[in-house]
């Protein structure tokens, strides 16, 4: 057990419908985390979240956002949802200092079919 | 643009054989390089990190090196068991705080 937990793990969503997923970091870190999983590929990183500021983001189109609160609990919201939006998406919390690069704890995820 | 890769893809080892997972990746300007197991439609949990000024980690039956000059790393599993079966994925992290994952090696350990 990592300590970190996503809901819910399964969703089913049409076409252009929006979603909010959601996550609660390990104690005592700061930093979550989103990557998306398609199915037979690696994790692709959507965005970082450090003290409820941004603090990177990958490829992904502007209707991937995202919110960390003060208790480090996180949301990823996806809007007009597409086919290709189906995947795994799993969320990771790290504690981060400057100078350090600590291990990232993965939840389980939450798989979202879109169809 | 970063891009990890692993090598073989998938492979079946009787039980007992010990192995080696290879992963390689294109820019050397890394923070850390981690592997994580990952079970079918499940999370991932991290193995062991290396951080960039290391050259190996070992953990129990683990043990994973990193030459960073040249871009690879490699896992050694000893003495394989049919609770390893799973997909191992190799990661780096950039200066962007942004995990780079390779497809995976999916590992079947035969009883």
């Amino acid at each position: 057990e990592t300590g970190v937990t996503q809901s819910p793990t399964h969703l089913i969503k049409t076409r252009g419908q929006q979603v909010t997923l959601r996550c609660s970091s390990q104690s005592g870190h700061n930093t979550v985390s989103w990557y998306q999983q398609a199915l037979g590929q690696g994790p692709q990183f959507i965005f970082q979240y450090y003290r409820e500021e941004e603090n990177g983001r990958g490829n992904f189109p502007p209707r991937f956002s995202g919110l960390q609160f003060p208790n480090y609990s996180s949301e990823l919201n996806v809007n007009a949802l597409e086919l290709d939006d189906s995947a795994l998406y799993l969320c990771a919390s790290s504690l981060w200092e400057a100078g350090t690069n600590e291990k990232l704890f993965f939840g389980s995820g939450t798989q979202l079919s879109v169809l | 643009k970063q891009e990890v890769t692993q090598i073989p893809a998938a492979l079946s080892v009787p039980e007992g054989e010990n192995l080696v997972l290879n992963c390689s990746f294109t820019d050397s300007a890394i923070y850390n390089l981690q592997w994580f197991r990952q079970d079918p439609g499940k999370g991932l949990t991290s193995l062991l990190l290396i951080q960039s000024s290391q050259r190996e980690q070992t953990s129990g039956r683990l043990n994973a090196s990193l030459d960073k000059s040249s871009g690879r790393s490699t896992l050694y599993i000893a003495a394989s068991q049919p609770g390893d079966s799973a997909t191992y994925l190799c990661a780096v992290l950039t200066g962007a705080n942004n995990l780079f994952f390779g497809t995976g090696t999916r590992l079947t350990v035969i009883p």
